[in-house]
């Protein structure tokens, strides 16, 4: 069983759609959680973070966490064209040291 | 600041060459990483180190090497390239688990090995 496992997609939606992305895991000693986002043919960059437990919100984006279920979740809201790109779950027990990712998810938003 | 920088972009390899991939970041990051991607697949780490002369390996570390003499610039050089090294290659710097949560990536280089 891989450390993280994340369904790699493609996931294609129209504009303007709620997109839910999710990710689970196995070790319970994982307390950072993050969301990186990946255009083509460049690098991942951090999208959103969260320690432990919760919800975060930035704008479009909500980042949930549920460590009694092992389970993350990006929520998009009213997507966008420019929202398309891939999705790397990312976790760690030492902040930024080992993070461990997951396979990423392909998002295609279709205007 | 650029960040993280890589060099170079693209190579084509043949089987046995040997080859540098360079990395270079300016934030003063005491960590550094080697990940690589494979088509639809995550990152998997190849090496890190957590300061200048401390080198450590990840989950994938086969047939490569790296050194650290500064602060800023991590290489990681491939010995007797095989198809299997065919891949996507990205450096990240970060600072130490205590005082961040956040991996800084380059642009990546994309090497082919035939």
């Amino acid at each position: 069983q891989k450390e993280v496992e994340q369904d790699p997609g493609p996931l294609s939606v129209p504009e303007g759609a709620i997109v839910s992305l999710n990710c689970t895991y196995s070790n319970s000693a994982f307390q950072y959680f993050m969301w990186y986002r990946q255009y083509s043919r460049k690098g991942p960059e951090l999208l959103m973070y969260t320690y432990s437990s919760g919800n975060k919100e930035d704008g479009r984006f909500t980042a949930q966490v549920d460590k009694s279920s092992k389970y993350i979740s990006l929520f998009i809201r009213d997507s966008q064209p420019s929202d398309s790109a891939t999705y790397l779950c990312a976790m760690s027990a030492y902040g930024a040291q080992k993070l461990v990712f997951g396979q990423g998810t392909r998002l295609t938003i279709n205007p | 600041n650029a960040g993280v920088t890589q060099t170079p972009k693209f190579r084509i390899l043949k089987i046995g060459q040997s080859m540098t991939l360079q990395c270079t970041q300016d934030m003063n990051h005491n960590y550094m990483y080697w990940y690589r991607q494979d088509p639809g697949m995550g990152l998997k780490l190849i090496y890190y180190s957590v300061g200048a002369g401390i080198t450590d390996k990840g989950e994938v570390p086969n047939g490569y090497n790296v050194s650290r003499s500064t602060t800023e610039d991590f290489p990681l050089r491939l010995e007797l390239a095989a198809p299997s090294q065919t891949s996507v290659y990205f450096c990240a710097s970060s600072y130490s688990g205590t005082q961040g949560y956040e991996q800084y990536f380059g642009p990546g280089t994309r090497l082919t090995v035939t």
